[in-house]
């Protein structure tokens, strides 16, 4: 089952602060981050495993609560090439597989 | 390095034509994934190759899809007939290793995006 995404867009100004989450029904080993720009291949951003880990990339960073099976993105002061839809990749333990959600379109404009 | 080569970017088809897709991964990356991506969602997994052996195949619909990794390289996917609802981007994925949940990054190509008139 994949996951939930909210919000489902959002509009910033450069310099603005947003966050995005990704919520599970089910117990989450991995959560794994990647951004799309229209018409173009999804990039990965980083990976958080169990254990309630942080982590940061640029201004954009995430944390992972194992126990309440969700993550956050954080995109600190925005630019405009921040820019594209964002989705979680949830992964449970004894399945390789990733179970992506919906996508947050993240629009920045100057 | 190249990254993950997908070919054609865009086909526009009649419904019950034939179809096909080209995928060649990163150089060195054994695992390699196709993925379904309908407007507006994430990707989903249709099929996963370990070297040339299909590992998981069990999201693809058998009916109509088939795939192919001879020499565990390059792969291609195949629809006959296609249908309205195959409208869709495909893309492909590649990644060093198997341990998507540990270590896992996937490299996507760019996608094949079918329409089926």
């Amino acid at each position: 089952q994949q996951p939930v995404q909210s919000p489902q867009a959002v509009i910033l100004r450069e310099g603005e602060d947003a966050v995005i989450n990704c919520s599970s029904s089910k117990a989450l080993y991995s959560v794994h981050w990647y951004r799309q720009k229209h018409g173009e291949a999804p990039v990965f951003l980083m990976i958080l495993l169990k254990g309630g880990e942080q982590k940061g990339h640029e201004k954009i960073s995430a944390s992972f609560n194992e126990k309440k099976q969700q993550s956050s993105l954080y995109l600190t002061a925005s630019q405009l090439s921040y820019s594209g839809t964002y989705f979680c990749g949830t992964g449970v333990s004894n399945d390789y597989k990733l179970s992506f959600g919906a996508g947050t379109t993240v629009t920045v404009r100057a | 390095e190249a990254g993950v080569v997908q070919s054609p970017r865009y086909k526009i088809i009649e419904k019950k034509q034939p179809v096909a897709f080209w995928c060649n991964p990163i150089s060195g990356h054994n695992t390699l994934y196709w993925y379904l991506q309908n407007l507006g969602q994430g990707p989903e997994l249709l099929i996963r190759y370990e070297n040339e052996e299909a590992v998981d195949d069990s999201q693809l619909p058998k009916d109509r899809f088939s795939a192919e990794r001879l020499k565990g390289v390059d792969s291609t996917l195949k629809i006959q007939p296609a249908e309205l609802g195959d409208s869709a981007v495909y893309l492909c994925a590649s990644s060093l290793g198997s341990d998507l949940l540990n270590t896992g990054e996937l490299f996507f190509g760019e996608g094949s995006r079918l329409t089926v008139l």
